[in-house]
């Protein structure tokens, strides 16, 4: 099962909107609505961001979005803030009945 | 509110067994909603999913790692394990516990801190 295709990094500055994009296939990404998104900082465990392609968690900022168009899913963060410089990462259910995630992409706010 | 640990040696030796258990606190890991997973990120790298289990022991894993790796759950103990055999280099990692809803719900929304396992002789 190859990962899925993230950018290596994005950046933006404080109050812009970025989105990080995620590719897979009609195995995965394409043929299910299992998308979720995470967020990790340096040296701590993931949070999830996003699930079921365009979810928030209990507690997750609604500056965060998610969507989905064929083989891509997207991460959209509005109103860009230091603190959501960190690493992010998506996965997604597969045919094969497991989980896939994307290589990560470093986001930075300038 | 849930917590997990992990817990277990931090230096394996090249072609030796890999051995991690995972301590759930503030729920119960036989509660019948929630799958129970391993994910490792070696170090400056992303995210690979292990595999993961159902309180009743159905697994199921990764097909790359699959040869070499087994989860078990200890419901009496709350716990869940992994073992990884025959580690090389390239099976040095942080390894993380888990827990995600279903066998297609696979979003993790409680994650252990990670631990360091490295494999050097």
């Amino acid at each position: 099962q190859s990962a899925l295709t993230q950018p290596a990094s994005v950046s933006g500055s404080p109050g812009q909107s970025i989105t990080i994009s995620c590719t897979g296939t009609s195995s995965d990404v394409g043929g299910y609505n299992y998308v979720s998104w995470y967020q990790q900082h340096p040296g701590k465990a993931p949070k999830l961001m996003i699930y079921d392609v365009s979810n928030r968690p209990s507690g997750v900022s609604n500056r965060f979005s998610g969507s989905k168009s064929g083989n891509t899913a997207s991460l959209t963060i509005s109103g860009l803030q230091a603190e959501d410089e960190a690493d992010y990462y998506c996965s997604s259910y597969t045919s094969s009945t497991t989980l896939v995630f994307g290589g990560g992409t470093k986001l930075t706010v300038l | 509110q849930l917590q997990l640990q992990e817990s277990g040696p931090g230096l394996v030796k090249p072609s030796e067994t890999l051995s991690l258990t995972c301590t759930v606190s503030g729920g119960s890991i036989s509660s019948g909603t929630y799958y129970w997973g391993w994910i490792r990120q070696p170090p400056g790298k992303g995210l690979e999913w292990i595999g993961s289990i159902y309180y009743s022991g159905s697994t199921y894993y990764n097909r790359s790692l699959k040869s070499r790796v087994t989860i078990s759950v200890d419901t009496s103990k709350n716990q869940f394990s992994l073992k990884v055999t025959s580690v090389t280099a390239a099976d040095t990692a942080v390894y993380y516990c888990a827990r995600h809803q279903g066998s297609g719900r696979m979003e993790f929304d409680y994650w252990g801190q990670g631990t360091l396992v490295t494999v050097s002789s």
